[in-house]
């Protein structure tokens, strides 16, 4: 079964410091995709980043970083030079190439201190 | 910009009323699909949609049901709403590539009493 695990509910950190948010995943499809979404306060979805199965590179945007280790079946987000407004939910999320669904993980609130 | 509109940013509804929430896009979206978001479970699968009138279910679809007559709506509707069905419930479509990325609603804050 597919499957989007995100095992840390919260996480504090300070201001400017780097942040790592795990996840994990469970498929047997060879294809798939791997995102990873914000939500702040206000409730709105904000795309971050995406992963392919098949891409070499870990994706980067930004101050976004997704550490891919296929083999590992993990996806973790990092988070570099924190900021204020870094501060909100955090979801993981995949689609995969057996259904033209959507799945996503548990998420992370993610709380940055000054 | 793509836009993905919900009817109602907040809804309260009576246990055994029939619910329908309404999802709208303008962009030509082959996929769309609804899902409930609960603290601590992260957002749910209702249903999905891969084109007019086609649907399937997603990981929770008990009580509800969905239509998608125009590809640009699909609606969700709560046959007979119950207190476990108050809930946010977004909505959200995409191209039909596995690699695209979903375009949410602002999603409805549901409340049944």
């Amino acid at each position: 079964a597919q499957k989007i695990t995100q095992t840390q509910p919260g996480m504090f950190v300070q201001e400017k410091e780097a942040v790592t948010l795990d996840c994990t995943y469970d498929t047997s499809d060879q294809s798939y995709g791997l995102f990873w979404y914000k939500q702040p306060s206000s409730g709105e979805m904000i795309f971050l980043i995406y992963q392919g199965s098949y891409d070499e590179q870990n994706a980067t945007e930004g101050r976004y970083s997704l550490n891919f280790q296929k083999a590992r079946k993990s996806a973790n987000l990092v988070i570099s030079a924190s900021q204020l407004g870094d501060s909100a939910m955090y979801f993981c999320a995949m689609s995969y190439s057996s259904a033209s669904k959507i799945i996503f993980g548990s998420g992370t609130r993610l709380s940055i201190r000054p | 910009d793509v836009k993905v509109t919900q009817s109602s940013r907040y809804l309260v509804k009576r246990t055994g009323e029939k619910v329908f929430l309404e999802c709208v896009q303008d962009m030509d979206h082959e996929n769309m699909f609804w899902y409930r978001q609960d603290p601590g479970l992260g957002l749910r699968l209702i249903y999905f949609s891969y084109d007019v009138k086609m649907k399937e279910k997603g990981d929770i679809p008990e009580g509800y049901s969905v239509s998608r007559e125009k590809k640009e709506r699909f609606s969700l509707i709560l046959e007979s709403a119950s207190t476990n069905q108050t809930s946010m419930y977004l909505c959200a479509s995409r191209e039909g590539s596995l690699h695209e990325k979903l375009f949410f609603g602002s999603g409805t804050q549901l409340s049944v009493l």
